[in-house]
């Protein structure tokens, strides 16, 4: 079946970077875009950027340009997320989503991954 | 502060209908598609409503959405207890170009 698979929990001190991982399987890799959207604890969804797994070009939002980082792996059907210079209003459950076009549903998503952020 | 304003909660008892409202601008609801998602307890959000009023297979016709001008509605009839959970508008926006969430609205079933 159509799933994505996220990588586990992590926690990082202030200053570092954090890098998740999101394994797609059930569809062909490459015809779907894959965006990250984050929750603070207790706060509602915010949409961090998107990649195009075809040709690896990524957009980010405003908020995350320069410290965020999206890439992908073709031969594994991962997508990767790394955030930089980390800081405590980091900390949040980070979600990959998939969707059919640029701009259209995020119709599968993973099933998060908490990064903690504390020194 | 969310680009899309919803209200912060909305309640009904079993078998009400109950509608969530969603404002935006002409820059994102005024101009692209609306898409509306459940969020339970601790689970990842799930697709409900895309482009403005589609169902996704396996979702209930008790659940529609409608759009007019820069709002947008998500409607559930014959509310069920298992219809508790987080609703959450999105919609891209123009002039950030960026996907935009509301806020979201946690509905109580009484």
């Amino acid at each position: 079946q159509v799933q994505l698979v996220q990588s586990g929990a992590e926690v990082k001190k202030p200053g570092a970077s954090v890098k998740v991982s999101c394994k797609a399987s059930g569809y062909t890799f490459t015809s779907y875009y894959m965006h990250w959207v984050r929750q603070a604890p207790g706060q509602g969804l915010e949409w961090m950027g998107i990649i195009n797994p075809s040709g690896g070009s990524t957009s980010y939002a405003q908020k995350f340009q320069g410290r965020v980082t999206m890439t992908r792996d073709t031969s594994t059907s991962t997508v990767y997320m790394e955030l930089s210079s980390l800081r405590s209003e980091d900390t949040a459950v980070y979600y990959c989503a998939s969707s059919r076009t640029f701009h259209d549903a995020f119709d599968i998503w993973g099933q998060g991954t908490m990064v903690t952020v504390s020194s | 502060q969310s680009v899309l304003t919803q209200p912060p909660s909305a309640s009904g008892t079993p078998g009400q209908r109950v509608t969530i409202s969603c404002s935006g601008s002409s820059s994102n609801i005024g101009s692209n598609y609306v898409y509306w998602y459940q969020q339970l307890p601790g689970t990842a959000p799930k697709l409900l409503i895309y482009r403005n009023n589609q169902r996704p297979s396996g979702v209930p016709d008790r659940f529609s959405g409608s759009k007019s001008g820069t709002s947008a509605s998500l409607a559930i009839s014959g509310l069920r207890s298992e219809d508790e959970a987080d609703y959450y508008c999105a919609a891209w926006d123009d002039s950030l170009s960026a996907v935009v969430f509301g806020g979201g609205t946690k509905l109580t079933v009484l």
